[in-house]
């Protein structure tokens, strides 16, 4: 089945720097990568998702870039800001969602 | 609002027992998931039900049961037989399911405690 590996699981960054957030997949058929953000005692939300005829999608300060080849995607975010302080996850669907183990940001001002 | 709705949201079991845990949707979306959270892991998936009076297990159903008799509800009960039960379980939907590329929505979570 499917296997989503996440790296780093803690990223500190200065307020204004960027973030860059991988993740790796097993299967080639996963054919949809969400990534999702979740605040302290809140369920995940959606920030941005790519579909495998894509290989970038940007969103404001949030990009995301999709490599099929090496089975590999990753998030950016520019110009951090404390507000993007949050756990990180990735995700990969074929038939279902699995979800990587996630990534801490903290933003220091 | 439209949204995801699970309550509640701190619930504590006994050993032995039996506890419910609700997910209401009111987004008129086909499927709907029940998710474990353990520190440090990913979201890992129980149940997930693509239409009224279906469903399906995920890759750790044993333990927990679910019922799908109404489209916007998606109850989870953990049962006896689920041994290490502490966790933060979330639920979401979904317009559709299956191979489908729509994205899942997630409620805010129950925290479940063994006393």
């Amino acid at each position: 089945g499917e296997n989503v590996e996440q790296h780093p699981s803690t990223l500190s960054v200065q307020e204004g720097d960027s973030a860059v957030i991988k993740c790796t997949y097993s299967d080639s058929a996963s054919n949809y990568f969400p990534w999702y953000k979740q605040e302290l005692g809140k369920g995940p939300q959606l920030i941005i998702d790519i579909r495998s005829n894509v290989g970038e999608k940007k969103d404001q300060r949030i990009a995301v870039t999709l490599n099929k080849t090496a089975k590999h995607f990753s998030l950016h975010i520019t110009e951090t800001q404390p507000e993007d302080s949050a756990v990180y996850f990735c995700a990969a669907r074929t038939d279902k969602l699995i979800f990587g183990t996630g990534t801490r940001l903290q933003v220091f001002p | 609002d439209g949204g995801i709705t699970q309550s509640p949201k701190y619930l504590f079991r006994k050993e032995g027992q039996n506890v419910t845990l609700s997910c209401e949707q009111n987004l008129n979306h086909d499927a709907m998931y029940w998710y474990r959270q353990d520190p440090g892991q990913g979201l890992r998936l129980i149940y997930y039900s693509q239409i009224v009076n279906d469903f399906q297990k995920g890759d750790i159903a044993e333990g927990y049961s679910v019922s799908r008799e109404k489209k916007e509800s998606f109850p989870l009960t953990v049962t006896s037989a689920q041994k290490n039960p502490t966790a933060f379980y979330l639920c979401a939907s979904s317009i559709s399911g299956g191979r489908g590329n729509q994205p899942q929505h997630f409620g805010d979570g129950t925290r479940l405690s063994i006393l």
